[in-house]
């Protein structure tokens, strides 16, 4: 089973400034395999990249996927007001067929 | 436009078997590039894909091993809609669950609004 570690657990920042989220396999994960999610209270997930760094349809370009192998990134360049929630990287294609990080919260500062 | 709206009890006694259905909008549950997913959501458990349904052809299942024993997902195309059953539920079984379609055949692009199911007596 492909483990993904999310890294921080909580990021503080204050609106306008960068957001760096990290996600880390436990083996290598096919780039285009790999997607993050964005959660707030209440919500269902919503889907942000696939792809590893493709933007999903009405995705805002100030988000920002990247990486390969077993390391990946998720950048919200200048963080807006309804950027704040809680942010989940995903794996498709090994058995079990989907995990998810944990999560990291990125909260106002 | 695609839309999920998921319905079901939100409390199931211990050892009953747990029944969600997922109604589909804007598209065919039938679709040749789609997948219907279950995934769950719980604070020791986190989010947890569960299962899934899709046709090629004929119809496809894909169970996750924590719970393959128990669990059932098929689809009715006359309502274009989909089902998961899960039965001998535990008080581990209790959690959000969520309906989601695998857009291109993986990536969960809609989900359902979530249902808060209890396993409790």
């Amino acid at each position: 089973e492909i483990v993904l570690t999310q890294s921080p657990g909580t990021l503080s920042l204050s609106p306008g400034e960068r957001a760096t989220l990290s996600c880390r396999a436990s083996q290598s994960v096919t780039s285009s395999y790999l997607a993050w999610y964005q959660q707030k209270p209440g919500q269902a997930p919503r889907l942000l990249i696939y792809g590893a760094s493709s933007r999903a349809t009405g995705i805002p370009d100030r988000f920002s996927g990247s990486g390969s192998g077993t390391d990946f990134t998720l950048t919200i360049s200048r963080l807006e007001p309804e950027d704040f929630a809680v942010y989940y990287c995903q794996q498709y294609g090994s058995s079990p067929l989907y995990t998810f990080g944990q999560g990291t919260k990125v909260e106002i500062k | 436009h695609v839309q999920l709206q998921q319905s079901g009890p939100g409390l199931v006694k211990p050892s009953q078997t747990l029944s969600l259905t997922c109604v589909i909008s804007g598209v065919s549950v039938s679709s040749n590039s789609a997948t219907w997913n279950w995934i769950r959501q719980s604070p020791s458990r986190g989010l947890e894909w569960l299962g899934r349904t899709y046709y090629r052809s004929r119809w496809y299942n894909d169970y996750a091993v924590s719970v393959k024993s128990r669990l059932t997902v098929n689809a009715d195309i006359s309502k274009n809609e989909f089902f998961l059953h899960l039965n001998s539920v535990t008080p581990e079984d209790s959690a959000l669950y969520y309906c989601a379609r695998g857009g291109s055949g993986w990536y969960n692009d809609y989900w359902g609004q979530g249902t808060l199911v209890t396993v409790s007596s």
